[in-house]
């Protein structure tokens, strides 16, 4: 079986401030994680994913994500928000079918 | 453009009623994903789809039916809809490739009356 909880259902932070949206897993073997970004009435598109041996991982529009294995997290940073960075976050595991999170809205404020 | 198409955008339907939501990609992709989007649930998977005529259940997939007859087009037919049906449904596509990111669609909104 293979999950992922987004703990928090929001985040509020100021432009300019570091932005994390966080994410712990749940999956037997290799963890293939992903994050991607809903803007309103768009479909989901796809930031970045883990590949094996890199802690830190770097994708679109400047985000990185974070993975942790003894803490099974893999946690979404950008060190400067931008307003335009306001959206949905998901967080998923999976190879070929992935399990989403339940998402987190995220709201960066002028 | 290539891409994934995703028709209606918007539909409503009544109680009991047959829709059909339909799906084309463009790249060839040999793995399609039907998901639900509620409030709180996050996405959930209704069907996917390995291949042309080749289908399997994901984590909510009763009272729907899918078919893959040709690799582009992944339809995804609610036999009687019931008000629980009413959401947002995103299909996707994706190389089949493990670790190769899903491709996703713009979404029908549904609503059932």
């Amino acid at each position: 079986a293979q999950s992922v909880a987004q703990p928090e259902d929001q985040v509020n932070v100021a432009e300019g401030n570091p932005l994390t949206v966080k994410c712990t897993y749940s999956v037997s073997g290799n963890p293939y994680l992903f994050w991607y970004v809903q803007y309103p009435n768009r479909g989901l598109q796809f930031l970045l994913k883990y590949i094996t041996g890199d802690n830190l991982v770097k994708g679109s529009y400047g985000f990185e994500a974070e993975f942790n294995k003894s803490q099974t997290s893999f946690h979404l940073k950008k060190p400067s928000a931008l307003v335009s960075d306001s959206a949905l976050y998901f967080c998923a595991v999976g190879d070929y079918k992935l399990s989403f999170g339940a998402g987190t809205t995220v709201t960066v404020r002028a | 453009d290539a891409g994934i198409t995703q028709s209606p955008r918007y539909k409503i339907t009544e109680t009991g009623r047959q829709v059909t939501l339909m799906c084309h990609q463009t790249w060839s992709h040999s793995y399609m994903f039907w998901y639900r989007q509620d409030l709180g649930h996050g996405l959930r998977l209704i069907y996917y789809s390995a291949a042309a005529d080749i289908t399997d259940k994901g984590e909510v997939p009763d009272g729907y039916v899918v078919s893959r007859s040709k690799t582009e087009n992944f339809p995804l037919t609610l036999e009687s809809a019931t008000r629980s049906q009413t959401s947002v449904y995103f299909c996707a596509s994706s190389e089949g490739i493990k670790n190769s990111p899903l491709h996703f669609g713009n979404g029908t909104r549904l609503t059932v009356t």
